[in-house]
């Protein structure tokens, strides 16, 4: 079982819906929590850190639930430019990221 | 804004020969990583270095070795290639004060006929 479980979609959207994607990890000692995103081919890009208290960048609210050691990431008003694999990632208490499979989002016209 | 800078972007080499990726980090990141992203598969972490020591070891292989110099760029070192290698190469790069915010470079993608 991996350690940072998503499911790979792909969520095929209209453009201006809301998507939600999740996110569970297995080790409990996990301290940091990121959502990143993928293009095909392309390096991972911080899209945001995730907080407990959750927190909000414009059209993206990340979410995260320690007890239940659930993540998650909403996206509102979805654009084409939106379209890309994202990618959960958790670090523990040493430097290295853990990344999910990633789900890829398909926004069309 | 200066980003990771990796080469070569591509590289294509046979089995049983090596390989040598390099790293820039962003000017003043003082650790670096290395990833492995083999086709379909997420990104796994190989190793880290910090101050040019060793910080932390993931899954890489034996035939991999990798260090940082005095400028902080790092080299991953890959011999006796397999076909198995053929993977994209990510190297990323934070400061030390900020370690939870790893930025990474475009990656080399590496080839093993």
């Amino acid at each position: 079982r991996k350690e940072v479980e998503q499911d790979p979609g792909p969520f095929n959207v209209p453009e201006g819906a809301t998507v939600a994607f999740n996110c569970t990890y297995s080790n409990s000692a996990s301290q940091s929590f990121f959502w990143y995103r993928q293009d095909c081919r392309k390096e991972p890009k911080l899209l945001m850190s995730v907080y407990s208290s959750g927190n909000e960048d414009g059209r993206f609210t990340a979410q995260l639930n320690r007890a239940s050691q659930y993540i998650s990431l909403l996206i509102r008003d979805s654009k084409l430019s939106d379209s890309a694999t994202y990618l959960c990632v958790v670090m523990g208490n040493t430097d290295k990221l853990i990344f999910g499979t990633g789900t890829r989002l398909q926004v069309f016209p | 804004a200066a980003g990771v800078i990796q080469s070569p972007r591509h590289l294509i080499k046979e089995k049983r020969e090596t390989a040598t990726l390099k790293c820039y980090p962003i000017p003043r990141h003082d650790t670096v990583y290395w990833y492995q992203q083999g086709p379909g598969q997420d990104p796994q972490f190989l190793i880290s270095f910090y101050e040019k020591m060793q910080s932390d070891k993931g899954s890489i292989p034996d035939r991999f070795s990798a260090q940082q110099f005095s400028d902080y760029h790092s080299e991953l070192n890959m011999s006796s290639l397999e076909l198995g290698d053929s993977a994209l190469y990510f190297c990323a790069s934070s400061a030390r004060r900020a370690k939870n915010i790893q930025y990474f470079g475009a990656g080399t993608r590496l080839s093993v006929l």
